[in-house]
């Protein structure tokens, strides 16, 4: 069955530091997204993307968080300058373009900032 | 505010037994549900959804109810398995759109199978 899948699995990054989290949505998923769950809290939304360009974002999706597409396969979360509340799991999904498709979640980089 | 939460934080079951966990939405506009399964160390893997138009929607042992009256959701897991112990969310989306449908999550039910 396809995946979404994501590397790295885990990401140690300073303060202050440029991280970039990677992800290979589903073939032929159209829809892209980002979310992050901190320890023990629940999954939130940071992102959506389609068609090549932003479709929606959060409150916590600020400046300092960029998403690209940079290929046919990738899909990218960077955080310019990160901070240590950035510390969470960050989740790749995607889904299909027909109808009300679920989305489809990678495993996650867990992202460590000391 | 959450749009979306769970009644309980952990539910022990026994092997065998039907399990039903509960959600409660708050935005009467959302119109689309999912049920989701995290296992330690693993990102949410889709169970189930059902669209607002429905009340119930059944699986592979699973079953969703929507009470869009007083807006609460429920996933049913008959004759549960050890393999069934997870962290269980729901999901909510609110149409906004031009692809807008970022998911807003409850907390999370802890299901413990005891043998």
């Amino acid at each position: 069955e396809p995946e979404v899948t994501q590397t790295p699995s885990h990401q140690v990054t300073q303060m202050g530091q440029e991280v970039i989290l990677r992800c290979v949505p589903i073939s032929n998923h159209l829809y892209f997204y980002w979310y992050r769950q901190i320890l023990g809290q629940k999954v939130e939304f940071l992102v959506s993307f389609y068609n090549n360009e932003i479709s929606e974002k959060s409150e916590i999706f600020d400046d300092q968080f960029s998403v690209e597409r940079p290929d046919g396969s990738n899909f990218t979360l960077k955080i310019r300058s990160t901070k240590l509340e950035d510390s969470a799991m960050y989740f790749c999904a995607s889904r299909g373009d027909r109808g009300n498709q679920p989305q489809h979640f990678g495993d996650g980089t867990r992202l460590s900032i000391l | 505010g959450e749009s979306v939460g769970l009644h309980l934080p952990t539910l022990s079951v026994q092997e065998g037994d039907n399990s039903i966990i509960n959600c409660a939405y708050s935005n009467s506009a959302s119109d689309y549900f999912i049920w989701y399964k995290q296992e330690s160390g693993k990102g949410p893997q889709f169970i189930i959804d059902i669209r607002s138009n429905m009340d119930k929607r059944q699986g592979q042992r699973v079953t969703v109810l929507l009470n869009k009256t007083v807006k609460h959701l429920s996933l049913q897991i008959a004759a549960t398995q050890p393999g069934d112990s997870a962290v269980y969310f729901c999901a909510d989306r609110t149409p906004a759109g031009g692809g807008a449908d970022g998911l807003t999550f409850g907390k999370g039910t802890h299901l413990i199978i005891q043998p």
